[in-house]
């Protein structure tokens, strides 16, 4: 069984840039979210996609927007990178929308994205 | 507004000191599950635990176990005998349904963490 992955590892960019973070989602797990984790803070939610739609937000701006595909992997991608926007990036799977909710989340190992 | 509260930023005992974690909440949800995860260095958050707000007894699984307190909304954890390798960042975690458009979802509301350190 292969679990959540997520690509790039690393990142550096430039402010005002933008840029793609990549999740593949655990075999058989149709719901996919996102968190960012500032450094030593915890995960915060940014929203969670089910059938290529987005079914749910958190509290960030509209330049963070994503899509998921027919094989539920899934893409964040944020424009107009600002400082703050430095974090560790994780894509989380689930088997369904309820799952989402009362079952544990499965994570990847997270992008880190360094805006400079 | 959901919040979840991690008084300690870090801990550091010795190689078979019994650690717990504390971890307090706040929801007007009625129906919530509370979680705990760790996160060692490789980044990625391992799953430990889950209780429902229905059940508070409390539970011990290998060398964790919880203390689930709806009347104080706290939600502690337990390492008994630590070892080096429980060093890591654990997080306690609060989940809440929600719907948008007629489509549920769950949402996760951590903590800050506290970094735990075992010492041979």
């Amino acid at each position: 069984e292969t679990g959540v992955t997520q690509s790039p590892t690393h990142l550096i960019k430039t402010r005002g840039q933008q840029v793609t973070l990549r999740c593949s989602s655990q075999s058989g797990h149709n719901t996919v979210s996102w968190y960012q984790q500032a450094l030593g803070q915890g995960p915060q939610f940014i929203f969670q996609y089910y059938r290529e739609e987005e079914n749910g937000r958190g509290n960030f701006p509209p330049r963070f927007s994503g899509l998921q595909f027919p094989n539920y992997s899934s893409e964040l991608n944020v424009n107009a990178l600002e400082l703050d926007d430095s974090a560790l990036y994780l894509c989380a799977s689930s088997p369904g929308v309820g799952s989402s909710y009362n079952s544990p989340l499965h994570f990847g190992n997270g992008t880190r994205l360094t805006v400079t | 507004a959901q919040k979840v509260t991690q008084a300690q930023t870090e801990i550091s005992v010795v190689e078979k000191e019994d650690v717990t974690l504390d971890c307090v909440y706040e929801t007007r949800d009625t129906t919530y599950y509370l979680f705990w995860y760790k996160q060692p260095p490789s980044g990625e958050l391992v799953f430990l635990i889950r209780r429902n707000s229905f059940d508070e007894q409390n539970e011990i699984s290998g060398r964790y176990s919880w203390n689930f307190q709806k009347s104080t909304s706290s939600f502690n954890f337990t390492i008994t005998a630590s070892q080096v390798v429980d060093s890591a960042v654990y997080f306690c975690a609060l989940s809440e349904a929600r719907t948008r458009g007629g489509t549920s979802y769950g949402k996760l509301t951590f903590g800050q963490g506290t970094i735990l350190t075992v010492h041979p």
